[in-house]
């Protein structure tokens, strides 16, 4: 039973819209992260939280929101989408503490056109 | 900026040989080096990993060594098989931010039969 879902698994958006992922976890951890993957670039991170109301800024903000409205949720907000921004976007989450395990969802993938 | 360095990009081997994929980092704080095991279409997931106070982690066909002093660090994969085909992340956490996780480009390992 996978601990942590993505939706869509699959999103296509017009450039300037607005466009949102969801991730939720069933761990119970209170750190989730937003990664986005390209080819060359590896695993960046977006934006992270240490659990419900907070949400950080990671290595590369610029252009994402971020709302982390309870323990198991976690969204991802393009409030203008680029085609830059397409990609493949990962959430996990992790226990709080010192450098426990990631857990990751399956991605979403994320075209911009 | 704090950076892991994978190599090669890509390797090649036969069913039965031992892969040896490579990881350096720069950062001396960091002294929690996970390995992340990634198919393609699916999250990355935790393989392995080692804190610098250990030179070798070992788990079945998986071992790591690391070497403090160079800051280098690999993981030898013995009796490869072709299940063992997927992209291969080093990653790298310090006592600064332990709640960050710096990944490698990875590396693009395929076993041939």
């Amino acid at each position: 039973e996978a601990a942590v879902t993505q939706s869509p698994r699959n999103k296509v958006a017009v450039t300037g819209g607005k466009v949102t992922l969801s991730c939720n976890q069933t761990n119970n951890h209170n750190n989730m992260y937003w990664y986005r993957q390209d080819t060359g670039h590896g695993l960046r991170l977006i934006h992270y939280s240490y659990g419900a109301g907070s949400t950080e800024k990671g290595d590369i903000p610029d252009g994402y929101k971020a709302s982390r409205p309870s323990q198991e949720n976690f969204s991802l907000i393009l409030e203008l989408a680029t085609p830059s921004q397409t990609s493949v976007y990962f959430c996990a989450s992790g226990d709080a503490g010192t450098q426990d395990t990631q857990y990751f969802g399956p991605g979403t993938r994320l075209l911009v056109l | 900026q704090q950076q892991v360095r994978q190599s090669p990009q890509s390797l090649t081997v036969w069913e039965g040989e031992t892969a040896i994929l490579n990881c350096s980092y720069e950062d001396s704080t960091f002294n929690y080096f996970p390995w992340y095991q990634q198919f393609p279409g699916e999250g990355p997931a935790l393989l392995i990993s080692i804190r610098s106070v250990s030179d070798k982690k070992e788990d079945g066909r998986f071992t790591i060594f690391f070497n403090k002093r160079e800051k280098k660090l690999s993981l030898h994969i013995t009796d490869s098989q072709p299940g063992d085909s997927a992209t291969y992340f080093c990653a790298a956490s310090g006592s600064t931010n332990a709640y960050k996780v710096i990944f490698g480009k990875g590396t693009h390992l395929h076993v041939l039969p």
